[in-house]
């Protein structure tokens, strides 16, 4: 099955600066990478997503990257605020079932 | 529009007696509903898949004896969690995915539910 990666577990970035997550997967047959913020106690939110047909997607100030030869994807948030700060997860999808593999997440941490 | 809604947000039942959780999808079709568990600082661990009218399709190590999971329409899914212990209290999620236009791969998660069993 698929096996997804993600780097850093915790990020902590003051006010303004960017903000850099990385997720490695491992089936080559995927083709669908979304990346979600979730806030404590609440449903994860799409915020970003990929195709693997495409290398880059951009909606204000979140972008996210994909080298399929080398299995990894990137969210970058530049010009971070204070209410960026969240768990962020990165997942993979597949197949005919199109069933999402979520990565470990990452503890992002603004400071104001 | 996308609208995902579960409820009870919380819920604290006893050990040993069921609890239900609901899932609908207040503004679409879903044609698919998954549910998550997710235990604190973890990730989000696919249960099941169900599909409208369908048995569900359990991940491997979920006991399908233990969590029920109904989808007898196009806008609910339950799951009920049968003889519950304290080591089943985590938070549940649900996501719904409609593919009665096309397939698609965007799934539209809800605010969880929050199960505590004493």
């Amino acid at each position: 099955g698929e096996n997804v990666e993600q780097h850093p577990s915790t990020l902590s970035v003051q006010e303004g600066d960017s903000a850099v997550i990385k997720c490695t997967y491992s089936d080559s047959a995927s083709n669908y990478f979304p990346w979600y913020k979730q806030e404590l106690g609440k449903g994860p939110q799409l915020i970003i997503d990929i195709r693997s047909n495409v290398g880059e997607k951009k909606d204000q100030r979140i972008a996210v990257t994909l080298n399929k030869t080398a299995k990894h994807f990137s969210l970058h948030i530049t010009e971070t605020q204070p209410e960026d700060s969240a768990v962020y997860f990165c997942a993979a999808a597949r197949g005919s079932a199109r069933q999402l593999t979520f990565g470990s997440g990452t503890q992002l941490t603004v400071l104001p | 529009g996308a609208v995902v809604s579960q409820h009870p947000s919380w819920v604290i039942c006893k050990s040993g007696t069921s609890v239900k959780i609901e899932c609908r999808s207040l503004d679409f079709q879903a044609t698919t509903m998954f549910w998550y568990r997710q235990f604190p600082k973890q990730s989000l661990m696919l249960m099941a898949t169900s599909n409208e009218g369908s048995k569900a399709t359990y991940e491997q190590g979920v006991e399908k004896d233990k969590f029920l999971i109904n989808h007898a329409s196009l806008t609910l899914s339950t799951l009920t969690v049968t003889s519950a212990h304290p080591e089943d209290s985590s938070f549940y999620i649900c996501s719904a995915r409609s593919e009665l236009q096309a397939p698609t791969y965007e799934q539209y998660f809800g605010p969880g539910t929050r199960l505590t069993v004493t």
